[in-house]
């Protein structure tokens, strides 16, 4: 396996407009993370599953976010009519979600969103 | 909230020096810690994850401690080269499944 892939790497988009941004996590792995990265922050917290279960959302998480994990495996990230405050690096991880190292994060190369 | 302080924000040594980068955060009830190195425009590759039960972990020339009694977390990188050179980001894990991140340490080995 090679890892948490992420697609698109990098997006511009016209405000208003809708994207939607992929995550495919290390396959073995039933917990995938969204966080938000802006320039010269440590990453912030979205939301998580637990194989399709969307378990935890932030705040950050605004009505015109939202994520799905249909099968449990991939999971993608839409943002609707979006404003420029949303560019930003938008990053995937997934954890095994048992045993020892349940918790131990692995993380994409993330996407890059720049919002004109 | 667990708020995780990340100082220095930047350090710029020579090369060779040994180091140490400093991590705290405001809630000791955490499952683990981690440290993560980022480079310019990158993901997050993870370098060491200390469980809460533990104390320190090694890897190569980097280890790092963990006292959670006094939320405090520190990596060492011992003999630092050029390619040291990135952001160095702690994390932790707490019983509300999400991570927190501080803001970072921006890392420059001079040759």
């Amino acid at each position: 396996d090679t890892g948490v892939s992420q697609n698109p790497r990098h997006k511009i988009t016209k405000r208003g407009q809708n994207v939607t941004f992929r995550c495919d996590p290390i396959s073995e792995h039933n917990r995938l993370y969204w966080y938000r990265q802006t320039l010269g922050q440590g990453p912030e917290f979205l939301t998580y599953f637990q194989n399709e279960a969307q378990l935890e959302k932030s705040r950050l998480l605004s009505d015109r976010f939202s994520a799905e994990r249909p099968k449990g495996s991939f999971s993608t990230l839409e943002i609707q009519r979006t404003e420029q405050g949303d560019s930003a690096m938008y990053l995937c991880a997934s954890s095994l979600g048992y045993g020892t190292s349940a918790y131990e994060q692995y993380f994409g190369p993330g996407t890059r969103l720049t919002v004109t | 909230k667990q708020e995780v302080t990340q100082i220095p924000a930047a350090l710029s040594v020579p090369e060779g020096e040994n180091l140490v980068l400093n991590c705290s955060f405001t809630d000791s009830a955490i499952y683990n810690l981690q440290w993560f190195r980022q480079d310019p425009g990158k993901g997050l590759t993870s370098l060491l994850l200390i469980q809460s039960s533990q104390r320190e972990q090694t890897s190569g020339r980097l280890n790092a401690s963990l006292d959670k009694s006094s939320g405090r977390s520190t990596l060492y990188i011992a003999a630092s080269q050029p390619g040291d050179s990135a952001t160095y980001l702690c994390a932790v894990f707490g019983d509300n499944n999400d991570m927190r991140f501080g803001a970072g340490t921006r890392l420059t080995v001079k040759p």
